[in-house]
Order: structure tokens, then sequence, then C-alpha cells
């Protein structure tokens, strides 16, 4: 089976540029996270969708980020404009349907620099 | 490739001997558990998880322990090898319709030939 496809796989940026990522779930799974991390900590979840719907994003800072998936498979996070402080990894992850506490399975992530 | 390692507690033994990973974690609410292993450039990968309706999941050379009195958890490796070297993260969940996983701060493995 297909794991999660994320690109592109590594982006540098002038700050106050804009930034797109992509992320192709595993077929099937209805579940999708989008996560941020700075190097040297864990994933910070930024958004959840579960098909097209948001979940939660309550971390997500939306002055600059949004994230869509239109129709509830692929999905696109853009940061617009970016701050320096927005170097990180962008970690894309999907869970099946099944409901209630379910593995997530990660993308390889696009690694984001931002001079 | 570079290193998320950077900053994080790091565990170094030698090749072939038992390694254990250990992680507080924050809600006495959580229930259910997962152990991630990421290598540099990667993503994390699904290690192994554990409910909170039980102490002790084995795998294969892996072995979670959950104590919940002291919100711990453990992951011991058996006979480790170099291809274990990378960092392990810890994730709760929080329970509900969410699926929302809180992840620790991770721990370097570093496998001495």
């Amino acid at each position: 089976e297909a794991g999660v496809a994320q690109s592109p796989r590594y982006k540098i940026i002038e700050k106050r540029q804009s930034v797109a990522f992509w992320c192709n779930p595993i077929s099937g799974h209805a579940t999708l996270y989008w996560y941020q991390q700075i190097l040297g900590q864990g994933p910070k979840l930024l958004i959840q969708f579960q098909n097209n719907g948001v979940v939660d994003d309550s971390q997500l800072p939306k002055d600059r980020f949004s994230a869509e998936r239109l129709k509830g498979v692929d999905s696109t996070l853009k940061i617009q404009p970016a701050k320096l402080e927005d170097s990180a990894v962008y970690l894309c992850a999907s869970s099946p349907p099944t409901g209630g506490t379910d593995t997530q399975y990660f993308g390889p992530g696009t690694r984001l620099t931002v001079l | 490739g570079e290193s998320v390692g950077l900053h994080l507690p790091t565990l170094s033994v030698q090749e072939g001997d038992n390694s254990i990973i250990n992680c507080a974690y924050s809600n006495s609410a959580s229930d259910y558990f997962i152990w991630y292993k990421q290598e540099s450039g990667k993503g994390p990968q699904f290690i192994i998880d554990i409910r909170s309706n039980m102490d002790k999941r084995q795998g294969q050379r892996v072995t979670v322990l959950l104590n919940k009195t002291v919100k711990h958890l453990s992951l011991q490796i058996a006979a480790t090898q170099p291809g274990d070297s990378a960092v392990y993260f810890c994730a709760e969940n929080y329970g509900g319709a969410t699926n929302k996983l809180i992840f620790g701060t991770g721990t370097l493995l570093a496998v001495q030939p």
C-alpha cells in the first residue's frame, strides 16, 4: 500500500513570501492531519480534516496559515506571508475512517526554510 | 542528513544491548498511547501502541509498558541494532472524537557498533 505523499520535500523562501505544501493521504483514509515540527521538538498539530470538513484547527495561526481539502482527498497547506519562525518540517498524516483512536501514518514531510 | 536530535535527551547504547526509553505523559484522561520512530529526514514511523486498559504490550523486539499511576510510558528495544538509531517520540491521545495526538519531546537513541 502506498504511503502518505508530500511535495515538495524542501522549500527555501524569503520572509513575507508565500508558500504552499501538498499532501496525498493513504487511499481510503478519511482523516488528514497537518503538523508542524520545529527542529528538536515533537510534531504539533495544526489542523485536522475529516473528509473535507475541519475537525480541529485550534492551533493553526489563521492570520497567515490556511488549509483546504476540497474533495476530501488531497490537501494543501499555505503560509502567506511567511515569517522566520515558520521554518520547520511540515508533516502530513492520515488515519482510516474507523472512528475513535486510530493510528496516524505520516508522510516524509516538507522542510521549509524561511530566510 | 540533518539531525532532528538537537537539544534532545540522548541514550547511547552498544549494539546488542537492550534499550529503555522513557516518557512522561501529561493527561490522566489519555486512553491511547503510541511510540513513533523518526529517522533523520523522514516522517515519524509507527512502532507500537497501547491502550489504557493494558499495562504491557509486546511486538517484535519491542515492548511498551504503561504505568497510569505515575503517568509513565516506556519503550524497551531488545538486542538493539544500528538501524534502531533514531529519535523516538511517545504520543498520547486525549480520546474523544478528534483522535488528537500530543507528542512528547523525543529521545535520541544512538547505537554504537
